[in-house]
């Protein structure tokens, strides 16, 4: 199995900071990276598929980049409604996983 | 508009079995994959099953493969998960996820609400 593993475990950041959160993959999964944002008690929502491309109707202040095994979420511009848990997931190769979860809170 | 509305959750003891249903509106059902995705209390996302468009691919995790079983009915509108010999581990929030684009299962553009599974005795 492709092992997910997100960096920071949490991070405490203002509004209106830039924050950048990375996903590293156990092996090389090309593209097929997807980042979802989580906030308690709903369910998860797709911000980016295929590594860098913007899901319909999440904000430009989110982007992603990055292939083979070292991703990356930027969030350009923290607004309150950003502070959540993000998630990665591949979708290379059977079992799909996910990352463990970044928590990003307000400082 | 594509709402995914699962049903069949609750309280089950171990070794017991569950059907699970997510009932799908506002798009074409049988041109995407789907899947479940399931989290623990206070855990991370663990993804469970997928099945691809037309039910002729099936895919599991190795922790319910054996156990779980996935299935679609196209004329329904409607997915299903039966789970069979149930443990504690599998106690969990049950989402059905609709993939994102036409195809096999790559990433998930909407979510259920959501169904508790408790595996207590």
């Amino acid at each position: 199995d492709i092992q997910m593993t997100q960096s920071p475990s949490s991070v405490s950041a203002s509004v209106g900071d830039r924050v950048t959160i990375t996903c590293r993959a156990s092996q090389g999964i090309s593209s097929w990276l997807a980042w979802y944002q989580q906030t308690p008690g709903k369910a998860p929502k797709l911000l980016i598929y295929a590594a860098s491309s913007l899901q319909t109707g999440v904000p430009s202040r989110f982007s992603g980049s990055g292939s083979g095994t070292d991703f990356t979420l930027t969030i350009s511009s923290l607004q309150p409604e950003d502070f959540a848990t993000y998630f990665c997931q591949q979708a290379n190769s059977f079992p799909i996983t996910f990352g463990q979860g970044t928590r990003l809170d307000i400082k | 508009e594509v709402q995914l509305l699962e049903s069949g959750g609750g309280l089950v003891q171990p070794g017991g079995s569950l059907r699970l249903s997510c009932a799908a509106s506002g798009f074409t059902f049988s041109s995407y994959a789907m899947s479940w995705v399931r989290q623990a209390p206070g855990k991370g996302l663990e993804w469970v099953s997928g099945i691809s468009g037309s039910g002729g691919s099936i895919y599991y995790a190795d922790s319910v493969k054996g156990r779980f079983t996935i299935s679609r009915d196209s004329s329904k509108n409607t997915l299903f998960m039966q789970m069979n010999s149930l443990r504690a581990e599998d106690t969990a929030v049950y989402y059905c996820a609709k993939d994102g684009r036409p195809g096999r299962v790559r990433d998930f553009d909407y979510w259920g609400q959501g169904t508790l599974v408790t595996v207590s005795s």
